[in-house]
């Protein structure tokens, strides 16, 4: 069964470095989502994309974070200037429709010391 | 204020004790209501969608159902296996009428044997 699959599943960094991480969408969906969650908190949107470009962002997406899809396969976020307040889980996600249902890869945790 | 309200917070049930969760929502011209389970450590995982008053969905124990302004997600004669935190979204709008994914902050359902 296809399955969405991100790396690294856990990263630790400095405050201030940069980090990218990386997913592999389902190969047939044309739709891609970036998520954070705070530990113990709710999942919350960043970022859409569609056709090689953002489609919706949230509030939380800013200057400091951009996407990617620099292959066929491959969907990036990269954060730049990482704080503290950016330690979370990052979940990407893709669908094969607008407003279809997601699936979900196994996540990212990120770590900012 | 959230646009997404699910209740309980915490539901802990003996197996084979049916119950329902709950999840509210205030936007209107709804654009699909989502229902994922999310494992600890791990990223939800699609179960449902629903998009019109009426309609009901099930699998093996679970069965959702959707109403103009909340959805249920009724848990037959549940096991162990079906603990976890089950979480509701849906589209909510964004100032300048754009719409973006929205999760509710779950409830998390622990069954015991």
């Amino acid at each position: 069964e296809p399955e969405v699959t991100q790396t690294p599943s856990h990263q630790v960094t400095q405050m201030g470095q940069e980090v990218i991480l990386r997913c592999v969408p389902i190969s047939n969906h044309l739709y891609f989502y970036w998520y954070r969650q705070i530990l113990g908190q709710k999942v919350e949107f960043l970022v859409s994309f569609y056709n090689n470009e953002i489609s919706e962002k949230s509030e939380i997406f800013d200057d400091q974070f951009s996407v990617e899809r620099p292959d066929g396969s491959n969907f990036t976020l990269k954060i730049r200037s990482t704080k503290l307040e950016d330690s979370a889980m990052y979940f990407c996600a893709s669908s094969a429709g607008q407003g279809s249902e997601q699936y979900f890869g196994p996540g990212t945790r990120l770590t900012v010391t | 204020e959230d646009q997404v309200t699910q209740s309980p917070e915490a539901l802990r049930l003996q197996e084979g004790e049916s119950s329902s969760l709950n999840c509210s929502y205030t936007v209107s011209g709804l654009r699909g209501l989502f229902w994922y389970r999310q494992d600890p450590g791990k990223g939800p995982e699609f179960l449902f969608t629903l998009y019109s008053a009426g309609e009901e969905k099930e699998k093996e124990r679970l069965k959702a159902t959707l109403t103009k302004k909340e959805s249920f997600l009724h848990i037959t004669a549940p096991k162990p296996e079906d603990s976890a935190t089950y979480l509701c979204a849906t589209f909510a709008p964004l100032s300048g009428g754009s719409y973006i994914p929205t999760f509710g902050r779950g409830t998390s359902l622990i069954v015991h044997p």
